[in-house]
């Protein structure tokens, strides 16, 4: 069954180091993206991509970056690592503009100490 | 810009109790997409429903009903004799035709349901 994955689901860093999160989906959606989840902020989108070589930029996306070389992985980078980068990140796809086949990651648990 | 407002925070009932989780929502364009999702303790997001701009037509699947008003912006959702399972925090979002398949969240709503 497709899927899309995301890894590692907890991680804890220091502050200033560079930390990479990854996620892979299998249903050969062009539409990636990148959201975090923060109390009384719903989920906010960083970065997104519509296919392989782009990427955009989301309204938080500062001291965020991501690559697209395939269709199937859109790994999130946090340069240097901040306290206010503590967060649950999700990563999602979908088939086609309208949120038609809309499909989450199950989440990873974020901590800068 | 688009824009999603879920005005209740939290709201806590006892089950067998009705309650009505609200959305208020802004966009500009004409053709959008309305979703409701499910996040429970666990905290994967399941999705619930997508509606879009041109059917404003109330759906009810078992005791989840959601109703679409254009005239006041809402698309409010509701759960019909609560459990105890359906504790979780909801999220209200919207995809406008010009966002492509971006999603703009509301806040969430934290529905605890007591025994």
């Amino acid at each position: 069954d497709a899927e899309i994955t995301q890894s590692p689901r907890h991680k804890i860093t220091e502050t200033g180091r560079q930390v990479t999160l990854a996620c892979h989906q299998t249903w050969n959606h062009n539409n990636m993206f990148w959201y975090r989840q923060d109390l009384g902020h719903g989920l906010r989108l960083i970065h997104y991509s519509y296919g392989v070589h782009d990427t955009n930029k989301g309204e938080v996306s500062d001291g965020y970056s991501v690559s697209r070389s395939n269709t199937e992985d859109l790994p999130l980078t946090l340069e240097s690592a901040a306290s206010s980068q503590t967060s649950v990140y999700f990563c999602a796809s979908s088939e086609r503009s309208g949120g038609y086949g809309y499909t989450f990651g199950s989440g990873t648990r974020l901590t800068v100490v | 810009a688009q824009k999603v407002t879920q005005a209740q925070t939290e709201i806590s009932v006892v089950e067998k109790e009705d309650v009505t989780l609200d959305c208020v929502y802004e966009t500009r364009d004409t053709t959008y997409y309305l979703f409701w999702y499910k996040q429970p303790p666990s905290g994967e997001l399941v999705f619930l429903i997508r509606r879009n701009s041109f059917d404003e037509q109330n759906e009810i699947s078992g005791r989840y009903s959601w109703n679409f008003q254009k005239s006041t912006s809402s698309f409010n959702f509701t759960i019909t004799a609560s459990q105890v399972v359906d504790s979780a925090v909801y999220f209200c979002a919207l995809s406008g035709v010009t966002s492509g398949s971006r999603l703009t969240f509301g806040e969430g709503t934290q529905l605890t349901v007591n025994p």
